[in-house]
């Protein structure tokens, strides 16, 4: 098994301009979460999915939207960005459990 | 949620036992007891979850009082390699609508 992958691995964005991330995983986990990381700051929640076609609000979800249209596949787009938006994002998913299965993460700089 | 508390930094020597204690004086409950290990430039990893009492696994310990308003994980002769941010989560282990939230963790420094 892959786990959890993140494509890409980085990517550097002017302001303004928009860009998805995708998460997938091959663990037949309903569970999947977006989390940014800022240099010294613990991980925040930007928006997660308990299922296959739902989506829920994190901790600091505006300026990001997400779609779940497969199981095993969790998006994450930016419309606009804003360097406020320069961070590490993680992607991860649990079945059932608290343990979550975290990929290797973005680094995403916008300029 | 349970808000839980954790020191924000702690430094060690190799070879010594590191006691990371974490506060959640609001817990409920159903509430269990989480704790993840992040390595810089890598995504957290599970290493431990308990409910009540003490429970071991082949990397740590988490100790839980009766009270369960605190917990204490326990890592036995550190390496340099445990150099690592540690975080402690509370919250349901089987439930839909499942948010978890970090805090912003232990930064755990191993000297040699």
């Amino acid at each position: 098994n892959a786990g959890v992958t993140q494509t890409p691995k980085f990517r550097v964005l002017k302001t303004g301009q928009s860009m998805t991330l995708l998460c997938a995983q091959d663990m037949n986990h309903e569970y999947m979460y977006w989390y940014r990381q800022d240099p010294g700051m613990g991980l925040r929640l930007i928006h997660y999915s308990v299922g296959e076609g739902t989506t829920a609000k994190g901790e600091v979800p505006d300026g990001y939207n997400v779609s779940r249209l497969k199981k095993q596949n969790f998006l994450l787009g930016l419309e606009s960005a804003a360097p406020s938006q320069t961070s590490v994002y993680f992607c991860a998913s649990k079945k059932g459990t608290n343990e979550q299965y975290f990929g290797p993460g973005t680094r995403l700089t916008v300029t | 949620l349970a808000k839980t508390t954790q020191p924000i930094s702690m430094d060690s020597y190799e070879g010594q036992e590191v006691n990371i204690t974490c506060s959640h004086n609001n817990i409920a409950t159903n509430d269990y007891i989480t704790w993840y290990q992040q390595f810089p430039s890598q995504g957290p990893r599970f290493i431990i979850q308990g409910y009540k009492t003490k429970v071991t696994n082949e990397v740590a310990s988490l100790f839980i009082p009766a009270d369960r308003k605190s917990s204490t994980l326990s890592l036995p002769r550190v390496s340099l390699s445990d150099t690592a941010v540690y975080y402690c989560l509370v919250g349901l282990p089987m439930n839909r609508d499942d948010k978890i939230i970090f805090g912003k963790g232990t930064r755990l420094h191993i000297l040699p």
